[in-house]
């Protein structure tokens, strides 16, 4: 079947230091994978994505590559900011059963300056 | 673009009610609309898949009795919970996905609505 592991938070980090919240999945076929980023009060947003293996997602900062090898598909930044903190979510999306998304649990991201 | 909004943002009420949630797409049509459950802590789980004009789809566990879903254009979808009980508390999110689509068929999220069964 299909499910997403995702890093259990809460994570807390300073200002300007390197995230990683890792991800991994399983899946039947070849699913597209996404980082969505939910702010208080707000919906999810689409952060970025990948639909194949060795792709690389970026987007304000933020990035992951889709690797197959190790079923994975990490989050990371290089130098985090107050404005960051957020809901992550890691997704994947699989045609295989009619295009439904699979969510990871979430992991809350607090920066503090 | 592509925003989707729902209403009410937080809902209480008595157990044995009924509680209507609407789904809206605010700049675009959405030929299909997605309702989603979350509890604490845990991951988004589909409920059902509804399409304009047609029944939804529920997924394997959900009541199609208790909750209600009409998608009656291409713009809103409502969630009705009946005769809700306390164990209905949670987060429910909707989502809607372009009628023009994509390449990887993108899902617009609403804000959520956060149910309250007293």
């Amino acid at each position: 079947g299909n499910s997403v592991t995702q890093m259990e938070g809460p994570v807390t980090l300073s200002e300007e230091a390197f995230l990683t919240i890792n991800c991994t999945y399983t899946a039947t076929g070849y699913p597209s994978l996404f980082w969505y980023v939910q702010y208080p009060g707000e919906g999810l947003q689409l952060l970025l994505k990948a639909t194949k293996a060795d792709d690389k997602g970026s987007n304000k900062g933020f990035e992951a590559t889709y690797r197959k090898e190790t079923t994975s598909f990490h989050l990371e930044k290089g130098s985090v900011q107050v404005s960051d903190s957020a809901v992550y979510f890691c997704a994947l999306l699989s045609t295989n059963t009619g295009n439904q998304f699979y969510f990871g649990t979430g992991t809350s991201l607090t920066v503090i300056p | 673009g592509a925003v989707v909004s729902q209403h009410p943002s937080r809902v209480i009420c008595k157990s044995g009610t009924s509680v209507k949630i609407e789904c809206r797409s605010l700049d675009f049509q959405a030929t299909t609309m997605f309702w989603y459950r979350q509890f604490p802590k845990q991951s988004l789980m589909l409920m059902a898949t509804s399409n304009e004009g047609s029944k939804a789809t529920y997924e394997q566990g959900v009541e199609k009795d208790k909750f209600l879903i009409n998608h009656a254009s291409l713009t809103l979808s409502t969630l009705t919970v009946t005769s809700a009980h306390p164990e209905d508390s949670s987060f429910y999110i909707c989502s809607a996905r372009k009628a023009s689509g994509g390449a990887y068929n993108e899902q617009f999220f609403g804000p959520g609505t956060r149910l309250t069964v007293l």
